[in-house]
């Protein structure tokens, strides 16, 4: 059981460049999440799924589009690369009805938007 | 406005020492507190978690208070060790009745670094 992967685990763009985040898991959860963390502040929910199919905005959805198109996947993009968007960001899943707030958070992807 | 804060945002312990960390809340309607660790460069990993109707709750050394009646949590670590060096985030879940999917609110975290 891997849980949940990330790919890449770092990455470097130029402002404007376009870049696909993927998520994997391997816990047949229904639930997946991303999110980002920036120094000195609580993560942030980008972007949510609540099974295959769906998406949903969660806190800063601005800049980022997701798709869910298989279950064990949950793919972020960012069309346009910002500076701002300079953060790490954090893929999780949930899927046991009982302890629905119970995610597993992957290792992270680190961007930095120059 | 629903909030956790978290304190204090760092602390330096000595390996063998106690400390307690604190979690202070305003999230409504309350779910469940959930308290995480992040080492360096990982993703959190869950430690403890408490409903409404429990007030403390062990995994090893680390022991969750919660107090519901003030809305306050803490994460008392016995023993500390240099692999307890990390990052510890508070996360409460509000859910309304009815609903499977609750809303998380994180903390900012503590920073807790053990020397030798």
């Amino acid at each position: 059981n891997a849980g949940v992967t990330q790919t890449p685990k770092f990455r470097v763009l130029k402002t404007g460049q376009s870049m696909t985040l993927l998520c994997a898991q391997d816990m047949n959860h229904e639930y997946m999440y991303w999110y980002r963390q920036d120094p000195g502040m609580g993560l942030r929910l980008i972007h949510y799924s609540v099974g295959e199919g769906t998406t949903a905005k969660g806190e800063v959805p601005d800049g980022y589009n997701v798709s869910r198109l298989k279950k064990q996947n949950f793919l972020l993009g960012l069309e346009s690369a910002a500076p701002s968007q300079t953060s790490v960001y954090f893929c999780a899943s949930s899927g046991d009805r009982g302890r629905l707030d119970e995610q597993f958070f992957g290792p992270g992807t680190r961007l930095t938007v120059l | 406005k629903n909030q956790v804060e978290q304190s204090p945002q760092s602390l330096i312990i000595l390996e063998g020492k106690n400390c307690t960390l604190q979690c202070n809340y305003t999230v409504s309607p309350f779910s469940n507190l959930r308290w995480y660790k992040q080492d360096t460069g990982r993703g959190p990993v869950s430690l403890t978690i408490m409903t409404f109707s429990e007030n403390t709750k062990s995994n090893g050394r680390y022991t969750a208070t919660l107090d519901a009646d003030t809305k306050q949590s803490s994460l008392h670590i016995t023993a500390s060790q240099l692999s307890d060096s990390a990052s510890y985030i508070c996360v409460v879940s509000a859910k309304d009745r009815g609903s499977t999917l609750g809303r998380l609110y994180f903390g900012r975290g503590t920073q807790l670094t053990v020397w030798p």
